[in-house]
């Protein structure tokens, strides 16, 4: 099945810097990578997704990049702010739209430091 | 729109009882919801898929018998932990996708504490 590795675990930013999560994958078959903050208590919360058909994507300061050949993908958040800080779970499933099983990642917590 | 609601938020129960936790799309309709598990500090693992009309798929290593889903109508998927016990305790959430072509969204978590 498939398997889904996140690095770094603990990630710790200056308020304005920028983070980086990277995230890879085991199944060819993959085609749809979403990116999801999970706060304390709550469940996760879509913030990006790319399918295997697209090489970037960006939505204001968040942007995610995928490698299909190297099987890697990366999330990207400029400018951080406070309220960033949370837990990110990468994931990948073979479905086209994520409405199928997707297997997650470990998890990256991200503290941002005002 | 596509918010997935899940009840209790919280519970606490004795070891030996069974509890039931609710998954609700409130605002579409799903055929399809999926039940995770997650340990703290841990990531979200797949338990079963929830397929309205039909019997669950489980995963590997997840008991069938211990975990009773009933998915009774398209908006409704329930989750009954049977004779619970202390390593039963976790974070149970589930999530529903509105259609084949969108992606699932989550509740927000059942909090689950056996004593």
């Amino acid at each position: 099945g498939e398997n889904v590795e996140q690095h770094p675990s603990t990630l710790s930013v200056q308020e304005g810097d920028s983070a980086v999560i990277k995230c890879t994958y085991s199944d060819s078959a993959s085609n749809y990578f979403p990116w999801y903050k999970q706060e304390l208590g709550k469940g996760p919360q879509l913030i990006i997704d790319i399918r295997s058909n697209v090489g970037e994507k960006k939505d204001q300061r968040i942007a995610v990049t995928l490698n299909k050949t190297a099987k890697h993908f990366s999330l990207h958040i400029t400018e951080t702010q406070p309220e960033d800080s949370a837990v990110y779970f990468c994931a990948a499933s073979r479905s086209n739209f994520g409405n199928e099983k997707l297997t997650f990642g470990t998890g990256t917590r991200l503290t941002i430091i005002p | 729109g596509a918010v997935v609601s899940q009840h209790p938020s919280w519970v606490i129960c004795k070891s030996g009882t069974s509890v039931k936790i609710e998954c609700r799309s409130l605002d579409f309709q799903a055929t399809t919801m999926f039940w995770y598990r997650q340990f703290p500090k841990q990531s979200l693992m797949l338990m079963a898929t929830s397929n309205e009309g039909s019997k669950a798929t489980y995963e590997q290593g997840v008991e069938k018998d211990k975990f009773l889903i009933n998915h009774a109508s398209l908006t409704l998927s329930t989750l009954t932990v049977t004779s619970a016990h202390p390593e039963d305790s976790s974070f149970y959430i589930c999530s529903a996708s509105p259609g084949a072509n969108q992606p699932q969204h989550f509740g927000d978590g059942t909090r689950l504490s056996i004593l």
